[in-house]
């Protein structure tokens, strides 16, 4: 059973760019979180999706962020008119069920984004 | 409002010897706790969890941790280290009936050969 997958594992953007991250939860599995872990800090939880439907956002940024995790493909984070403090490592949980911290979360190798 | 601290960035520690990386949380109401470890280039693994009853947990690779409600801390511990424990820990705290974990910084442990 493949685990969480994310993609691209790193990804480079210029200042105004827009970065697109992609993550596919494990098999069965129809929750969805997403977490930003800037440098030397830990892992902040950012919005809770599961499908077709934004859960928890209480921990995004109000502008230039947004989520999605369609009926059909992978959790999309998507960051308009990326800043240089947006550089930080962007990581994706799932969990199977209800979703509730008793419910384990399944962490993905994380995208680490690099703005220039 | 919930914190956690991980006290302790680093911890080099020498091989078969005991170890222990120190959480502290802070938090109004019921908890939940949990220890995640990272290797390189890999996602977070769950090494355990305390949701209630005994407050001795046991996980996996050896690892153990203890919940003291009195002192608000849940500390992983091992009785000897093996090289492949070299990784980063961190400690997370999510409310009871929540979606989402708080972190700690982070403790980036060393066993050194």
């Amino acid at each position: 059973n493949a685990g969480v997958m994310q993609n691209p594992r790193h990804l480079v953007r210029r200042r105004g760019q827009e970065a697109r991250l992609r993550c596919s939860p494990m098999k069965g599995h129809s929750h969805v979180y997403w977490y930003r872990q800037l440098p030397e800090e830990g892992l902040k939880f950012m919005v809770y999706l599961q499908k077709e439907n934004i859960i928890d956002e209480s921990g995004m940024p109000k502008e230039r962020f947004s989520a999605e995790f369609p009926k059909e493909g992978p959790s999309i984070l998507r960051i308009q008119q990326v800043v240089r403090g947006d550089s930080a490592a962007y990581f994706c949980a799932s969990s199977p069920r209800q979703g509730t911290s008793e419910e384990t979360q399944y962490f993905g190798p994380g995208t680490r984004l690099l703005v220039l | 409002a919930q914190s956690v601290t991980q006290l302790d960035s680093q911890v080099p520690v020498f091989e078969e010897a005991p170890v222990e990386l120190r959480c502290n949380y802070s938090s109004s109401v019921s908890v939940y706790l949990f220890w995640y470890v990272q290797y390189p280039n890999q996602g977070l693994q769950l090494l355990l969890k305390y949701l209630s009853g005994s407050t001795l947990v046991k996980g996996i690779n050896g690892f153990e941790a203890e919940f003291n409600k009195s002192q608000t801390s849940f500390h992983l511990r091992k009785p000897s280290v093996h090289i492949s424990d070299t990784a980063e820990y961190f400690c997370a705290v999510s409310e009871t009936g929540a979606n989402n974990l708080f972190f700690g910084t982070g403790t980036r442990l060393t066993v050194i050969p």
